[in-house]
C-alpha cells in the first residue's frame, strides 16, 4: 500500500532552517510528482511547490521562491523540503503529497498525503 | 496567481440534508479542480478529482460538478462523520492554489 512518512516534528529558533523529509513506500517513487502543502495553526492549506522525483526538476510557488529548496534522493525514494530564514510564522504543520497522475501527465490532484510534520518557530 | 473563492464560510445542516458547497475561480480552470475533506487533526483527503470524478473510496453521497470558473461539491445526505472542512484545489500549468475552506458542522 503506498505510504508517506515524513519526519518528526521540529522546533526551531528565527533565521534558522528546517529540512523535512518524506519517504514514499508501495509504488514506484520515480513514476509520480510530489508536492509540499503548508497549514499554519487553523489556517487553511497553502501549496508550496512540486518535484518531479525522475527529473529532479522543481516549481515554486512564488510566495515561497528564495527560501525554500525541494531535493530528492531516488535511492531511498524520500524527498526534502527544507525552508530557511525561519520567522514565528512559518509555524505550521507540512505536508508532503502524492500527485494523482503519472509522469510525465500531471494530474494536479493529491491522492496520498504523510502524516505531517509540525514545524514550530520561537525564540 | 488564480485565487479560488469558496461559500460558505460555514455551513451548519442536520443528518440526511443535502450539502452545496461552492468554489469560484479568478479565471477559467478547466475542468482542473480538486475537494478534498480534512478532519481534526487529520491530513486532507481526496474526495473528488478533474470537477466530477470520485476518488476511490469516496462514498456515492459525494458529487462535484462544474467547469471554468464555477463549481460545486454536493453532499446529497449528510453523515455525522461529514463535519470536516472542505477545501477545492486548482491546476494552472505547474501552479497550484487551495481556496480558503468551507467549515461543515452537523447540528
Amino acid at each position: 500500500q503506498v505510504q508517506l512518512v515524513q519526519s518528526g516534528a521540529e522546533v526551531k529558533k528565527p533565521g534558522a532552517s528546517v529540512k523535512v523529509s518524506c519517504k514514499a513506500s508501495g509504488y514506484t517513487f520515480t513514476n509520480y510528482y510530489m508536492h509540499w502543502v503548508r497549514q499554519a495553526p487553523g489556517q487553511g492549506l497553502e501549496w508550496m511547490g512540486i518535484i518531479n522525483p525522475d527529473a529532479g526538476s522543481i516549481t515554486y510557488a512564488q510566495k515561497f521562491q528564495g527560501r525554500v529548496t525541494m531535493t530528492r534522493d531516488t535511492s531511498t525514494s524520500t524527498v526534502y523540503m527544507e525552508l530557511s530564514s525561519l520567522r514565528s510564522e512559518d509555524t505550521a504543520v507540512f505536508y508532503c503529497a502524492r500527485d494523482q497522475g503519472v509522469i510525465p501527465h500531471q494530474a494536479g490532484s493529491f491522492d496520498y498525503w504523510g502524516q505531517g510534520t509540525l514545524v514550530t518557530v520561537s525564540a | 496567481e488564480i485565487v479560488l473563492t469558496q461559500s460558505p464560510v460555514t455551513l451548519s445542516l442536520s443528518p440526511g440534508e443535502r450539502a452545496t458547497l461552492s468554489c469560484r475561480a479568478s479565471q477559467s480552470v478547466s475542468s482542473h479542480l480538486a475537494w478534498y475533506q480534512q478532519k481534526p487533526g487529520q491530513a486532507p483527503r481526496l474526495l473528488i478529482y478533474d470537477a466530477s470524478n470520485r476518488a476511490t473510496g469516496i462514498p456515492a453521497r459525494f458529487s462535484g460538478s462544474g467547469s471554468g470558473t464555477d463549481f460545486t461539491l454536493t453532499i446529497s445526505s449528510l453523515e455525522p462523520e461529514d463535519l470536516a472542512i472542505y477545501y477545492c484545489q486548482q491546476r494552472n500549468n505547474w501552479l497550484y492554489t487551495f481556496g480558503q475552506g468551507t467549515k461543515l458542522e452537523i447540528k
